[in-house]
């Protein structure tokens, strides 16, 4: 009954790679989110979607798209992986004011 | 610009002592307060949140939090600490309209002495 699922739990990879990561919830929430978090435990929201649309986009480099093909899904792909993105990146969704965190997934970019 | 500082990286308390963590935050209204709590290698849970009224707010786990307007505060507070308790601690704020972007402390490791 797993409220935020993320796959995968740990991502090792090189440098150049390409990379998906999957979010799913089951709490019928209309918003998602991706934040990163990196060596320094420092959270940082990347991108939010309400009901497959982007609502917000913080600074993020253009290698990193969010795809939403339905609103229970919000998925996170990385192009050209870089040794920097190597963090931990939390889903979270929210039906108003309380966000809800997935386990992580842990990326190692070698 | 909004922003949390927890002042505290790292804290330790011996088991069964009282814990208090701190939190300040800037912001242009009142803002919508939480504190979510990560064990190692775990995701975020969250502990208690604030939005309106009473400014005392309870969680889980026996956690309590203070709103206070004035001191533009929101500390976390415990009685008496477990062993279990040793985790990473966040605050965050998020717009009074909903939590459409939350701003997070940068944490406090809090470990336990037995």
């Amino acid at each position: 009954d797993t409220a935020v699922s993320q796959t995968p739990k740990y991502l090792v990879t090189q440098m150049g790679n390409d990379k998906s990561i999957k979010c799913e919830q089951n709490l019928g929430h209309d918003t998602m989110y991706w934040y990163k978090q990196d060596s320094k435990k420092f959270l940082k929201i990347m991108f939010s979607y309400n009901n497959k649309e982007l609502i917000i986009n913080e600074t993020v480099p253009n290698r990193f798209s969010p795809k939403s093909p339905d609103k229970a899904h919000l998925n996170l792909h990385i192009n050209s992986l870089e040794l920097g993105d190597s963090a931990v990146y939390f889903c979270a969704s929210t039906s108003r004011e309380t966000q809800y965190f997935g386990p992580g997934t842990r990326l190692l970019v070698l | 610009a909004q922003s949390v500082t927890q002042p505290d990286i790292h804290i330790t308390v011996s088991e069964g002592a009282s814990l208090e963590l701190r939190c300040n935050y800037s912001y242009g209204a009142t803002p919508y307060l939480f504190w979510y709590v990560q064990s190692p290698g775990q995701g975020l849970q969250l502990l208690l949140k604030y939005f309106s009224g009473d400014t005392l707010v309870q969680g889980i786990k026996g956690f309590e939090a203070e709103f206070k307007r004035s001191q533009s505060s929101f500390n976390l507070r415990k009685p008496s600490v477990h062993w279990s308790d040793a985790a990473e601690y966040f605050c965050a704020v998020g717009p009074p309209q909903g939590a459409q972007k939350l701003v997070f402390g940068q944490g406090t490791r809090l470990t336990i002495n037995p």
